[in-house]
């Protein structure tokens, strides 16, 4: 099985402008969850999409939201960039919604100038 | 919400010593505990994890223990080899509520041939 991919995995923009993340989990796999990963803070959970609904949000300004399509891929955007948003963001699929085990894919550095 | 804290941050070892790294949760409901390898520029990857119904769990030279009364739970890697080095995280989540897991910051381990 192909493992969880995600696109682009390098972003550089400016502050003010906004960007969209995109993550297509592993096959069959129904639940993506995403994190921001920062030197300082470790992995800090972003929210979790399931059939197409946010299950879990994390404690992030509103900046930063979600979807998920019929084919489980998920994109994230984040709009009005800061310089506190440059970080590596990764996302997560797990096969199902019971604490199963989460695949990470590879990640999208985002640096913003 | 929950919050995860992880020591040590640093860990040095000398090839074929033991390593150990302790990780305490908050949150009772919690019962789900993976551990996620980092290599640098690479994806966390799972290497063990543990439920709350179980004590302990071994996987050759991996080791996981859970103590739900005082809510620690520990990473035990023996005969420790230069390819161990990396950066290790501890999560918690309630599994069956969803995949939101909540990370430890981390502890960086450098085995010394």
């Amino acid at each position: 099985k192909a493992g969880v991919t995600q696109t682009p995995r390098y972003l550089i923009k400016t502050r003010g402008q906004q960007v969209t993340l995109s993550c297509s989990p592993i096959s069959g796999h129904r639940s993506v969850s995403w994190y921001q990963q920062t030197p300082g803070q470790g992995l800090q959970f972003l929210f979790e999409y399931f059939s197409e609904t946010q299950r879990n949000k994390g404690n992030f300004p509103g900046r930063f939201s979600g979807r998920q399509f019929s084919n489980s891929r998920s994109e994230m955007n984040v709009s009005t960039l800061e310089l506190g948003d440059s970080a590596l963001y990764l996302c997560a699929s797990s096969l199902d919604r019971r604490g199963d085990e989460q695949f990470f894919g590879p990640g999208t550095r985002l640096t913003v100038l | 919400g929950e919050n995860v804290e992880q020591h040590p941050s640093t860990l040095s070892v000398q090839e074929g010593d033991s390593a150990v790294i302790k990780c305490t949760y908050s949150d009772s409901a919690s019962n789900y505990f993976p551990w996620y390898k980092q290599e640098l520029g690479k994806r966390p990857q799972l290497i063990i994890d543990i439920r709350s119904n179980v004590g302990e769990k071994k996987d050759q030279r991996i080791a996981v223990t859970l103590n739900k009364t005082a809510k620690h739970f520990s990473l035990h890697i023996t005969e420790t080899q230069p390819e161990d080095s990396a950066v290790y995280f501890c999560a918690a989540s309630r599994g069956h509520t969803g995949n939101q897991f909540y990370f430890g910051t981390g502890t960086s381990l450098t085995v010394i041939p």
